[in-house]
């Protein structure tokens, strides 16, 4: 059964300062790596869907790097602003291409 | 901007009741998906459909069921609802090529009393 982790479970980052979190999945049968956006009262949304090992994807202030060889991606938030304050999820699909999530890291900036 | 819709934010029911959940997404996506969300988990896949009249269970669709009559709109059915089936559901849609990003609803947050 694919397990995909998210660490770490909650962070508190001053406002203005970067931050990155990961997520692990396993190395063996990748299809895809998914980053989400769940800010509270919201609908969560797609950040990043990456296929590549070595792949980069950027949008504003937040990246992400995939490493399909040792099974994890990194999200990296540059300058943090309060409206980053959210909930982040990663999922990979399993060999029926269905998502399995993580349980997400709470992003939490403090001004 | 695309849209899917959850019928309730919020919605209170009784042990025992039937319950239905709706999902409306006005993207024309063949994929749609019910997930729940429950505290310190990842979302679980209840059952998903890749088209009309179609769909397949997903890894914990025990005590719910599903239909999809018309291509925008996809139902959650709680047969008889329980205290564990207390939840956060979500409703997502995608385009069917491989891999697609998942369009989500705001998500019905259910109490069963």
């Amino acid at each position: 059964i694919l397990n995909v982790e998210q660490s770490p479970q909650s962070l508190h980052v001053q406002e203005g300062d970067s931050t990155n979190f990961t997520c692990s999945f396993p190395s063996s049968n990748f299809y895809a790596l998914h980053w989400y956006r769940w800010e509270t009262a919201k609908s969560p949304e797609a950040l990043f869907v990456m296929t590549l090992n070595g792949d980069e994807k950027k949008k504003g202030r937040i990246s992400a790097t995939l490493n399909t060889k040792e099974g994890y991606s990194y999200l990296y938030i540059k300058g943090s602003q309060p409206e980053d304050s959210a909930t982040y999820l990663c999922a990979s699909p399993d060999s029926n291409y269905q998502l399995i999530w993580g349980a997400g890291t709470k992003l939490i900036i403090k001004p | 901007d695309v849209k899917v819709t959850q019928s309730s934010r919020y919605l209170v029911k009784r042990t025992g009741e039937k319950v239905f959940l709706e999902c409306v997404q006005d993207m024309d996506h063949e994929n749609m998906f019910w997930y729940r969300q429950d505290p310190g988990l990842g979302l679980r896949l209840i059952y998903f459909s890749y088209d009309v009249k179609m769909k397949e269970k997903g890894d914990i669709p025990e005590g719910y069921s599903v239909s999809r009559e018309k291509k925008e709109r996809f139902s959650l059915i709680l047969e008889s609802a329980s205290t564990n089936q207390t939840s956060m559901y979500l409703c997502a849609s995608s385009l069917p090529r491989f891999p697609q990003p998942q369009h989500f609803g705001d998500g019905t947050r259910l109490s069963i009393l």
